[in-house]
């Protein structure tokens, strides 16, 4: 079964730190582009970044660009967003996702969620 | 970015209705908008790709239309389990972005 697993959530104060993970299963990690994805409680979803198939190349939103640092282990299919320099505007449900191919794609397998709450 | 609008935000109908929910884009995004269906506490689920492309195991009462800047997706007989929140997303230009979402509430 094709799966992606989060985790990594926490509860954060303004200024801190957290380490995303997403674990993948079912499918050829390393051939794919994945990204993640945010939802503030209530609200929409908001594009946070990409990684390429290798790696080499990222990609971040305005809002992330500066703070937030992904990465990948192919060797244990898992996904990693790194957050620093968190505001209560971060605050949100964190999803990874795949992409059906390329950078430009939609977002075919999602993972669950983990929540993220910056609060002092 | 794309600014990406859906209209309603919220729409109230009924087991067997027909219900029409729309996307507009700031700029031509060609046919690349994909339709997501999220259910509360859920995770997204794709439902469209490409404009009109069903994604594979989704139900044949759902289909979408469009190009350039106006799009639809239609669901021709709404079941119980239809009943969640709509995104649109546009994948012609970095980054993505997303529609406000529209929520399909019972009436």
């Amino acid at each position: 079964e094709v799966q992606l697993m989060e985790s990594g959530g926490d509860l954060a104060q303004p200024g801190g730190s957290l380490r995303l993970s997403c674990v993948a299963s079912g499918f050829s990690f390393d051939t794919f582009v994945m990204s993640w994805v945010r939802q503030a409680p209530g609200k929409g979803l908001e594009w946070v970044s990409t990684i390429g198939a290798t790696g080499e190349n990222t990609y971040y939103a305005k809002s992330a660009k500066g703070r937030f640092t992904v990465s990948r282990d192919d060797s244990k299919n898992t996904l990693f967003l790194e957050m620093n320099s968190l505001r209560a505007g971060d605050t949100a449900v964190y999803y990874c996702a795949k992409t059906v191919s390329t950078v430009n794609d939609p977002f075919d397998i999602w993972g669950q969620g983990t929540m993220v709450t910056v609060s002092s | 970015d794309v600014q990406m609008t859906q209209s309603p935000s919220t729409l109230s109908a009924s087991v067997g209705d027909r219900v029409t929910i729309t996307c507009r884009a700031s700029e031509s995004i060609s046919g690349w908008l994909a339709w997501y269906q999220q259910k509360p506490g859920k995770a997204p689920k794709l439902l469209i790709y490409e404009a009109s492309s069903l994604q594979s195991g989704v139900p044949s009462r759902f289909s979408g239309s469009g190009f350039g800047t106006e799009f639809t997706l239609t669901i021709t007989s709404l079941q119980p389990d239809d009943f969640a929140t709509y995104f649109c997303q546009q994948s012609n230009t970095f980054p993505p972005t997303f529609g406000g979402g529209t929520k399909v509430e019972i009436k």
